[in-house]
């Protein structure tokens, strides 16, 4: 299996409509990032899961809400999304250690439309 | 602010070496990270540099100027498969990953 697993790949979804993005890794890391990666911009930070615990949220609307139910498992709960919303979504995890060195380890994304 | 430059787009020659920069101007610095993506796909690690340097691997090597918040990539043996986006990332001393917006390297027959 791969290490970080995302589903799904696609989603097309009107502004009305509500979708979950899915996110699973099988590294046994402890923390889990999610983020949105839009053309030719950085890579923009979402929240980040620390022990199942958030411990980030970067000033994101609130029709995006985050679920971590286990250390394995992260949920994108979405809800009257906007067209500027559309984007590629990348989770990632890393084994958080404190000393800089930590690498993040990414899921394929969900590639999503907004119409 | 916190900032990452790196250039858009490069084009290189299949077997020929290709070199992209990465400056960057952040509160702190807890060490450099260069990122592969291809189209479509996760993006992968590449290096991690947090002495100033060169770190070899393979045709693949990272250079670290800290002095001159400045950094490179440099690619030798070019394959059309390294073409592909490589991003830049610095971790500043509140250990928070900034991210430049990549560099998309085109490999030409």
């Amino acid at each position: 299996e791969t290490g970080v697993t995302q589903t799904p790949r696609h989603l097309v979804m009107g502004m009305t409509n509500k979708k979950s993005l899915k996110c699973e890794q099988h590294l046994g890391h402890n923390a889990m990032y999610w983020y949105k990666q839009s053309a030719k911009k950085p890579l923009e930070l979402m929240f980040v899961y620390s022990l199942e615990e958030r411990v980030e949220n970067n000033s994101v609307p609130s029709r995006f809400s985050p679920e971590c139910p286990n250390s394995s498992h992260l949920f994108l709960h979405l809800h009257t999304l906007q067209p500027e919303d559309s984007a590629l979504y990348l989770c990632a995890s890393s084994q958080a250690t404190g000393t800089g060195n930590e690498k993040l380890f990414f899921g394929s994304g969900t590639q999503l439309s907004v119409l | 602010g916190q900032n990452i430059d790196q250039p858009t787009e490069m084009t290189a020659t299949e077997g020929a070496i290709v070199q992209i920069n990465c400056t960057y101007q952040t509160s702190g610095f807890n060490g450099l990270f260069w990122y592969q993506q291809h189209a479509g796909e996760a993006p992968t690690f590449l290096s991690y540099n947090v002495l100033d340097g060169l770190e070899e691997k393979g045709r693949f090597s990272s250079f670290l100027s800290r002095s001159k918040g400045y950094s490179y990539l440099l690619l030798k043996e070019l394959q059309m498969k390294d073409s592909a986006s490589y991003l830049c990332a610095v971790r500043d001393s509140n250990y928070q990953l900034i991210w430049g917006a990549g560099t998309k390297l085109i490999i030409k027959p």
